[in-house]
């Protein structure tokens, strides 16, 4: 299987800072890469496909980038709404579509 | 409106078995495959299993393979997940969630992402 390692696993931020969350794949998986956002007690949320593909109706602010094995997702300036654990996933190789161990995002 | 709802979640003892549903609307249900995710009390995301749009590929992770089985019934708009020989760790809120893909030419093509979800139905398993 393909394992999935997001760092840092918790981070503080403010509102208005620009945060970046990273997943990086134990082999390739070109740009087969999703971000999801969970907020408690609901369901995740797809932001980004493809690596960098936002999905319809998310804000401008969220954005992906990278391909191969190491990917990032920046929120460039955060608001309340936000703060949520994010989920990388990857969708080269089932089974299974593996997610990372996810990284939860606090208000400092 | 497009949705996705889940039931038949509840306590089973170890060993036993369930089957949940995830009723769809607001879209061609036939033409999308589908997937169901689980979370375990407190911890993260762990795919369990997909089908393709008109049933005829399966697909599980290794943790359930040969205890859970994936189906469909396109004429009910319904996806099932008919889990057996559960276990303590298979307790979780299960998922059943959309595949992004698309159907060309007659083909419908898997993905792989997520872009509807249920909000979940829970499975205890306890004695």
């Amino acid at each position: 299987d393909i394992q999935m390692t997001q760092s840092p696993s918790s981070v503080s931020a403010s509102v208005g800072d620009r945060v970046t969350i990273t997943c990086r794949a134990s082999q390739g998986i070109s740009s087969w890469l999703a971000w999801y956002q969970q907020k408690p007690g609901k369901a995740p949320k797809l932001l980004i496909y493809a690596a960098s593909s936002l999905q319809s109706g998310v804000p401008s602010r969220f954005s992906g980038s990278g391909s191969g094995t190491d990917f990032t997702l920046t929120i460039s300036s955060l608001q309340p709404e936000d703060f949520a654990t994010y989920y990388c996933q990857q969708a080269n190789s089932f089974p299974p579509y593996t997610f990372g161990q996810g990284t939860k995002l606090e208000i400092k | 409106e497009v949705q996705l709802v889940e039931s038949g979640g509840g306590l089973v003892q170890p060993g036993g078995s369930l089957r949940l549903s995830c009723a769809a609307s607001g879209f061609t249900f036939s033409s999308y495959a589908m997937h169901w995710v689980r979370q375990a009390p407190g911890k993260g995301l762990e795919y369990v299993s997909a089908i393709s749009s008109n049933g005829g590929s399966t697909y599980y992770a290794n943790s359930v393979k040969g205890r859970f089985t994936i189906s469909r019934d396109n004429s009910k708009n319904t996806l099932y997940l008919q889990m057996g020989s559960l276990r303590a760790e298979d307790m979780a809120v299960y998922y059943c969630a959309r595949d992004t893909g698309y159907c060309s030419g007659g083909s419908c093509y898997l993905e792989g992402y997520m872009d509807v979800w249920g909000k979940g139905t829970t499975v205890t398993v306890s004695s």
